[in-house]
């Protein structure tokens, strides 16, 4: 089994729809991440949790919200859709402090809006 | 502002040696890291440079010099699986990942 489950793995819907993604993870990290790539741009991170109770917003936030049900679940929601939100989203967790650990990332969720 | 830097892509045979460069400029540095990405899936990662110097790891290599904002992952006897996007990463002082666009390596028989 995956350490890192994201669902749904293909979407594809209409604009001004609200759409929510999902990430679980069995790793026991405490940190969990949410970034959308896009072609010829790297990785950009939209929102980031280190626990629970610490949510943070990334370099790219706005038409994103995101909730921390646990600390093996970080859901990405897009409110209201746009097609310009078309794009490959990864969740990625990392253990807590320690310099130098890598993120794991989950298989990706492939959105397109319409 | 913070800026990672690498060829948008490569081409190399295969059995051969390429090395894959990337320079960066951010906000503090607290490591490196490099990662292989297949057409599709998740990034997963190769290796992680905090001081000068190589570090190998099987086929892998890579290389930092912090004073010149410089590193390399070298990869030898090419394998037709190795056809790959890298991404080069930093981490810069608020313990963030900065991405670079990452390089598509092509193998050619």
């Amino acid at each position: 089994d995956a350490d890192v489950t994201q669902t749904p793995r293909n979407r594809i819907t209409k604009t001004g729809k609200r759409i929510m993604l999902e990430c679980s993870q069995t790793k026991g990290h405490d940190r969990m991440y949410w970034y959308r790539q896009d072609p010829g741009l790297g990785l950009r991170l939209i929102y980031y949790s280190f626990d629970v109770k610490d949510i943070n917003k990334g370099e790219i936030s706005d038409g994103y919200s995101v909730s921390r049900q646990a600390q093996a679940k970080f859901s990405l929601s897009l409110e209201s859709a746009i097609p310009n939100q078309t794009a490959l989203y990864f969740c990625a967790t990392s253990p807590g402090k320690e310099v130098g650990q890598p993120q794991h990332f989950g298989d990706g969720t492939r959105l397109s809006i319409l | 502002g913070q800026n990672i830097d690498q060829p948008t892509e490569m081409t190399a045979t295969e059995g051969a040696i390429v090395q894959i460069n990337c320079t960066y400029q951010t906000s503090g540095f607290n490591g490196l890291f490099w990662y292989q990405q297949h057409a599709g899936e998740a990034p997963t990662f190769l290796s992680y440079n905090v001081l000068d110097g190589l570090e190998e790891k099987g086929r892998f290599s890579s290389f930092l010099s912090r004073s010149k904002g410089y590193s390399y992952l070298l990869l030898k006897e090419l394998q037709m699986k190795d056809s790959a996007s890298y991404l080069c990463a930093v981490m810069d002082s608020n313990y963030q990942l900065i991405w670079g666009a990452g390089t598509k390596l092509i193998i050619k028989p």
